[in-house]
């Protein structure tokens, strides 16, 4: 099925900084959705990608998806201690409805 | 809306024995997905349901895992016997009826975190 690999595993961001994480695919994708987990909770959904080369933004976070619709990236501004938590991109996984996940990145901040 | 409801949140139980989990997913969602998640691997998809039929299940690990959805509102995760290896956090989602060629976003439960003894 659809592989979705993502960069860096772990990113240990002084606050106030920005970091950017990379969702990358050998195959192009219909869509990408990115989903962010705090610590001993639940993934909750922050957006979909569908276009290729769109850009979304929600306050700091920036979502792009790329030309060829084969990656992603999500970039964070001034980050905060709010921010903190794993985010995972996930792609179609090959049939209907079916996604699949990326390891995630885990996010930590130094106050 | 309460979101995804899953029970129970916590369950250690001894090797050899059944477990059952239970989710009841958001009204009007048709779909509906089992993960389970471990930090060697990640979010796996287990399992997932349209209209209550199950889909696809070939991320289910092997015959010990056994998955039903009785009707719209109710689903179970059956692993019987369990093993230490199962233990992780089992997460079910539910997602509403998308477009053809755009997936809609799942709506994740608070998982059930499950030690095996």
């Amino acid at each position: 099925g659809q592989q979705v690999m993502q960069i860096p595993q772990y990113q240990h961001v002084q606050e106030g900084e920005d970091f950017t994480t990379y969702c990358n695919s050998s195959t192009t994708l219909s869509n990408i959705q990115w989903y962010k987990q705090r610590p001993g909770g639940h993934p909750v959904f922050l957006i979909q990608l569908v276009k290729s080369g769109e850009v979304k933004k929600q306050k700091r976070l920036t979502f792009q998806f790329g030309e060829a619709k084969k990656n992603s990236s999500l970039h964070i501004t001034a980050t905060q201690t709010t921010d903190v938590g794993t985010y995972f991109c996930a792609g179609p996984g090959g049939n209907d409805y079916k996604l699949s996940f990326g390891a995630g990145t885990t996010v930590t901040v130094r106050a | 809306d309460a979101g995804v409801i899953q029970s129970p949140r916590h369950e250690v139980t001894e090797m050899g024995q059944e477990v059952t989990l239970r989710c009841k997913p958001i009204s009007g969602h048709d779909y509906l997905f089992w993960y389970r998640q471990t930090m060697m691997r990640g979010l796996e998809l287990l399992i997932y349901f349209n209209n209550n039929v199950p889909i696809d299940d070939s991320g289910m690990p092997e015959d010990r895992f056994s998955a039903k959805m009785p009707n719209a509102s109710f689903s179970t995760l059956k692993i019987q016997p369990s093993e230490p290896r199962d233990s992780a956090v089992y997460f079910c989602a539910s997602s509403p009826p998308g477009l053809a060629v755009s997936w809609g976003e799942q709506f994740f439960g608070p998982g059930t975190r499950l030690t095996v003894l």
